[in-house]
């Protein structure tokens, strides 16, 4: 597609629930990148996959998130037991693998709001 | 990654200029400037990047001082659908990071731009 896209655009779901985001990145784009924005807040690094080696996981607050990138392309971050504090706004962005790190082109995000 | 200053908002009519200062008086010599915005509820957008020529594409011009140590992001034609938070950050060259997190991408503050109709 033209752009990064991403599914659902928002999600109200109940505490202790899983959810499911997706996100389709542009097409040929071997890097992506999972953030989260609270409000009013900055950008906070979630994950990180490039082509097929492991995903860097080192901003992953807990262990009740993970993500998955399938065949090298669409991917699904899942929180697992979702609490409150677990509402924000999660951005999904896409890059030309590592020469494009600081050029990332970002989706519109999932807005989650837990109950 | 060099810090960045930039003035928390502007305001700017509609049809003129937007001219977008950013200091960055710590910046190295191979770290690049670059310019994203965030209109309200989206998600962040790539404008324009620059290490010492001025830099020109179809949403913007980058003015980057001979020192390097300051920029102005100009809109020459600023819509009403420009207001957003502009931010301004200094980055090594694109392939220069290794390590965990290292590429993850930082705003400060930014400035928030209105667009006057």
């Amino acid at each position: 597609g033209a752009g990064v896209s991403q599914s659902p655009s928002n999600k109200v779901t109940e505490k202790g629930k899983d959810v499911e985001l997706r996100c389709d990145p542009i097409s040929g784009h071997t890097a992506l990148y999972w953030y989260r924005q609270s409000l009013g807040q900055g950008l906070e690094f979630l994950i990180y996959f490039q082509g097929n080696s492991a995903p860097d996981k080192s901003g992953l607050p807990s262990d009740r998130f993970s993500a998955e990138r399938t065949g090298g392309s669409v991917s699904t971050l899942t929180i697992q037991r979702t609490q409150q504090e677990d509402s924000a706004v999660y951005l999904c962005a896409s890059s030309q693998g590592t020469s494009g790190h600081n050029e990332q082109f970002f989706g519109p995000g999932t807005r989650l709001t837990v109950l | 990654d060099a810090k960045t200053t930039q003035p928390t908002s502007m305001d700017c009519a509609e049809g003129r200029a937007a001219n977008l200062p950013c200091n960055h008086s710590t910046i190295s010599g191979n770290e690049y400037v670059y310019w994203y915005r965030q209109i309200h509820s989206q998600g962040p957008q790539y404008i324009i990047h620059g290490l010492k020529n001025n830099e020109t594409n179809e949403m913007a011009s980058l003015i980057i001082t001979e020192d390097r140590k300051s920029s102005t992001l100009i809109l020459p034609h600023a819509t009403l659908r420009d207001t957003a938070v502009y931010y301004c950050i200094v980055r090594l060259p694109r392939n220069s990071y290794s390590g965990a997190g290292s590429y993850q991408l930082t705003f400060g503050k930014g400035t928030k731009l209105s667009v006057i109709p």
